[in-house]
């Protein structure tokens, strides 16, 4: 069975660039999350999805920070413009649902804002 | 709210000795607890979950975890650590929100886990 695959796995970008990141979650996973992981902390969690609708985007900067999922199945999480503050690890995953919220990771993208 | 405290930012431990890692957690409901771990540049694995069944729970490569309500603890333990467990540990807890549908994790800051040789 396929994981939860992202792209591009790294990126290095200048501030004030628009960037994007995306994600298709395990097959048949209706849950998708994106996080945040900054250096040395636990990843935090930015938006979730449930099929195509945001239920909680409560911690998405949403001056510059937009995701969208619009057929229920891959993901894209924007910045615009980037901000040096941004570099981080942008990590989606997937739930079933079921299984008390098993959440299956992909690699994570590696955003550098120079 | 849902949090979790990993009261360890660094652990080390000697090859072939035991390894604790500890981690508290609050919780309005009964939450799901996990433990991930993060190896160097790679994702994040699933080690073990509780998820009100048995409060001992077994894992992958050897871990375990016991789920303590009364100290509302979680900790992660192995008999015997191996130098490839070098890597960082998250303690997760899980809720689910009253409209249904779960809600995201929220991770401890981690613990970074040293192996002595």
């Amino acid at each position: 069975e396929a994981g939860v695959v992202q792209s591009p796995r790294y990126k290095i970008i200048e501030k004030k660039l628009p960037v994007a990141f995306w994600c298709n979650p395990i097959s048949g996973h209706n849950t998708l999350y994106w996080y945040r992981q900054n250096l040395g902390q636990g990843p935090e969690l930015l938006i979730r999805y449930e099929n195509e609708e945001a239920v909680d985007d409560s911690q998405l900067p949403k001056d510059r920070f937009s995701a969208e999922r619009l057929k229920g199945v891959d993901s894209t999480l924007k910045i615009q413009p980037a901000e040096l503050g941004d570099s981080a690890v942008y990590l989606c995953a997937s739930s079933s649902g079921q299984s008390y919220n098993e959440q299956f990771f992909g690699p994570g993208t590696r955003l550098t804002v120079l | 709210a849902q949090s979790v405290t990993q009261l360890d930012s660094h652990v080390s431990v000697s090859e072939g000795t035991p390894v604790l890692l500890r981690c508290n957690y609050s919780s309005s409901y009964s939450p799901s607890l996990f433990w991930y771990v993060q190896h160097p540049n790679k994702g994040l694995q699933l080690l073990l979950k509780y998820t009100s069944a048995a409060t001992l729970v077994k894992g992958i490569n050897g871990f375990e975890a016991e789920f303590k309500k009364s100290e509302t603890s979680f900790h992660l333990t192995k008999p015997s650590a191996h130098m490839s467990d070098a890597a960082e540990y998250f303690c997760v807890v899980s809720e689910y929100s009253s409209g249904g549908g779960a809600d995201g994790l929220t991770f401890g800051k981690g613990t970074h886990l040293i192996i002595q040789p």
